[in-house]
């Protein structure tokens, strides 16, 4: 079936330190999301991404959704205590009642005061 | 605004006993989905209704699981006999609408964790 494979699958920086994860795939996807997960709770949405090569940002992060639609980044600027957590994107597909939203594995995320 | 609302947060049974999670989705939602969350994974779906109707259940492990959405707002999932293997997070989300309909933003709840000795 078809795959997101994220990267990387897990980081651990200093306070203050921009990050950069991106998700690929081998197929198209006409709607790219990425959420945010934190223990005990269910994913929370950041940043929806509709048209290939759009660029959009959400306070201290910006996504981008590639121009081949096979693949979506998600940078976090000056990170802070509070983005730790695991991020997930997530690919729209299909068409009507196929379409179907796919998940990648997710990047786990730590943050060092 | 209220979220999803999910329930039990938390369930512990011994394997081949039934277990169901409930759901209510947000007020005005019609589209409601079920994922399963293995440890470490990214969420997979198991069913997505529109309204009342299972518009793709083809995920749904259909020998042992079972869903309804009656009246096309709460839904619960359940699951007989639990296996060792059905440890994990039962999440589940909802929309205003379908995945093409330009609503399609989903809303998760928290999960209902199940371990299964």
């Amino acid at each position: 079936g078809q795959q997101l494979n994220q990267s990387p699958q897990s980081m651990f920086i200093q306070e203050g330190e921009d990050v950069s994860m991106n998700c690929t795939s081998s197929s198209i996807f006409n709607t790219w999301l990425w959420y945010k997960q934190e223990p005990g709770e269910g994913p929370v949405l950041l940043i929806a991404l509709y048209k290939a090569g759009e660029l959009t940002s959400n306070g201290r992060l910006t996504a981008q959704f590639g121009i081949t639609r096979k693949d979506s980044f998600l940078n976090i600027s000056a990170s802070i205590p509070s983005d730790v957590g695991i991020y997930f994107c997530a690919g729209l597909n299909g068409s009507g009642n196929t379409g179907k939203l796919i998940f990648g594995q997710g990047t786990t995320l730590q943050v060092k005061p | 605004e209220a979220g999803v609302v999910q329930s039990p947060r938390y369930k512990i049974i011994e394997k081949k006993q039934p277990v169901a999670f409930w759901c209510n989705p947000i007020s005005g939602h019609n589209t409601l989905y079920w994922y399963l969350q293995n440890l470490g994974q990214g969420p997979e779906l198991l069913i997505r209704y529109e309204n009342e109707e299972a518009v793709d259940d083809s995920q749904l492990p259909k020998d042992r699981f079972s869903a309804e959405r009656l009246k096309g707002v709460d839904s619960t999932l359940k699951i007989q006999p639990a296996e060792l293997g059905d440890s994990a997070v039962y999440l589940c989300a909802s929309s205003l609408g379908g995945p093409y309909s330009g609503a399609n933003v989903l809303t998760f709840g928290a999960g209902s964790r199940l371990t299964v000795l």
